[in-house]
């Protein structure tokens, strides 16, 4: 079965205590992507991938990091977590740009 | 830059009447346009998207959207809505030259019995 899978789903951390949270696609896509959601904001992107070993910047990148090291993954760091990224992520991928992007479950991430 | 919006945060109808849910974006260039939906405790799932060749699309679960260039809409229409629609939907616009997705802040759809 094509699909995204996140883990964990739910995560409450302490500040300042790093945590990643992994993604991984089986649909051999190029790019992927994370999101943040928030109330009355919607999904904004935090970083996106091309392919491996490229990376990029999206709209609300500050306090994250990620790495593509192989193509199926795309973790998401969290080097020293604060109660503003309390949130819930998303991780997509896709085949290529501006096509059908498919959605992991979400992670409920909060951080105390 | 790009941008979406989506009038009313919350939208109530009965089972079997018309949903309606508004998306206008912002775009000085032709944009892909999607409506996501999202069920409760899980992603989002792609309902339809507008890419720039008919402009009625037909989406999954009877839905559909017309993009409209002159009004800039993309507007979400189902002729008769059933309980299990009951979710919240994302419009969203992709435009040439940039990585992300840019979303609407979704609409939460309730159907009432």
């Amino acid at each position: 079965e094509a699909q995204v899978t996140q883990n964990p789903r739910y995560l409450i951390t302490v500040t300042g205590k790093k945590l990643t949270v992994t993604c991984s696609q089986n649909m051999n896509h190029e790019y992927m992507s994370w999101y943040r959601q928030d109330p009355g904001l919607g999904l904004r992107q935090i970083y996106y991938s091309m392919n491996v070993e490229v990376t990029d910047k999206g709209d609300v990148p500050e306090g994250y990091k990620v790495s593509r090291k192989e193509k199926r993954n795309f973790p998401l760091i969290l080097e020293s977590p604060s109660p503003n990224q309390t949130s819930l992520y998303f991780c997509a991928s896709s085949f290529k740009e501006r096509t059908e992007a498919f959605f992991g479950q979400g992670t409920r991430l909060t951080v105390v | 830059a790009q941008s979406v919006t989506q009038l009313g945060s919350h939208v109530s109808v009965s089972e079997g009447a018309l949903v309606l849910l508004r998306c206008n974006y912002s775009s000085s260039v032709p944009p892909y346009l999607f409506w996501y939906v999202q069920y409760p405790n899980q992603g989002l799932q792609l309902l339809l998207k507008y890419t720039s060749a008919a402009t009625l699309v037909k989406g999954i679960n009877g839905f559909e959207a017309e993009f409209k260039k002159s009004e800039t809409s993309f507007h979400l229409t189902k002729p008769s809505a059933h309980m299990s629609d009951a979710a919240e939907y994302f419009c969203a616009v992709s435009v040439a030259g940039r990585r992300a997705l840019t979303f609407g802040s979704g609409t939460r759809l309730q159907v009432q019995p």
